[in-house]
């Protein structure tokens, strides 16, 4: 099936430094992917979405200064934390689709952000 | 708009215990797919199953069997004979025009 590849599935950054999340469709090339956001004992929430070579689209209340979305390639998504803040500390989930109407979307396994 | 709900928020069974979790979900969408999610302590979803709008047969795979309903718009989810490494949070999941989570079901079963 398949696959997402998501790096790190682990980081640890001090309070102010910026973090980059990459999100990699193996097999298949994504023209749309997705990132969640995830707090302990909560649901994912949509945090943006992004379709290859164009500018992401942010969900209400998401600041896209602060979340910087980068989709350049139908392989490839990054999700950049700029001046990191602990209270930006959560799991992070992308996932891709192959075409923004294509029912199935394939998960990466996440990261796990902590600010320090 | 979409709406996915979940409103079990957690489960304790004893293991081999049948557990049916359940999911409403609100669309105006004609056409949409019905997901279920597992979500370990690892954080990664794991696929459990798609159903489209236009199929109302119910499936079963294993231990795990889903009931689709349209008319109440309920896509309930059970496990027969409920194992330790059953022990996770669930996800029911929407996708017409957004890809929609309901709040999961924390199920936990107890040896």
């Amino acid at each position: 099936g398949a696959v997402v590849s998501q790096h790190p599935s682990r980081v640890i950054c001090k309070s102010g430094t910026s973090v980059k999340i990459e999100c990699r469709s193996l097999d298949f090339q994504a023209t749309t992917m997705f990132w969640y956001r995830q707090f302990p004992k909560q649901s994912l929430m949509l945090m943006a979405t992004s379709n290859e070579g164009s500018k992401a689209t942010y969900e209400q209340g998401v600041e896209k200064d602060k979340f910087l979305i980068n989709h350049a390639s139908l392989t490839l998504s990054t999700l950049t934390v700029t001046s990191a803040h602990p209270e930006d500390s959560s799991f992070y989930i992308c996932s891709a689709r192959a075409s923004w109407d294509s029912p199935r979307a394939f998960f990466g396994q996440g990261t796990r952000l902590t600010v320090v | 708009a979409q709406k996915v709900t979940q409103a079990q928020t957690e489960i304790s069974v004893v293991e081999k215990e049948d557990v049916t979790l359940d999911c409403v979900y609100e669309t105006r969408d004609t056409t949409y797919y019905l997901f279920w999610y597992k979500q370990p302590p690892s954080g990664e979803l794991v696929f459990l199953i798609r159903r489209n709008s236009f199929d109302e047969q119910n499936e079963i795979s294993g231990r795990y069997s889903w009931n689709f309903q349209k008319s109440t718009s309920s896509f309930n989810f059970t496990i027969t004979a409920s194992q330790v490494v059953d022990s996770a949070v669930y996800f029911c999941a929407l996708n017409g025009q957004n890809f929609v989570f309901g709040p999961g079901t924390r199920l936990s079963v107890l040896p």
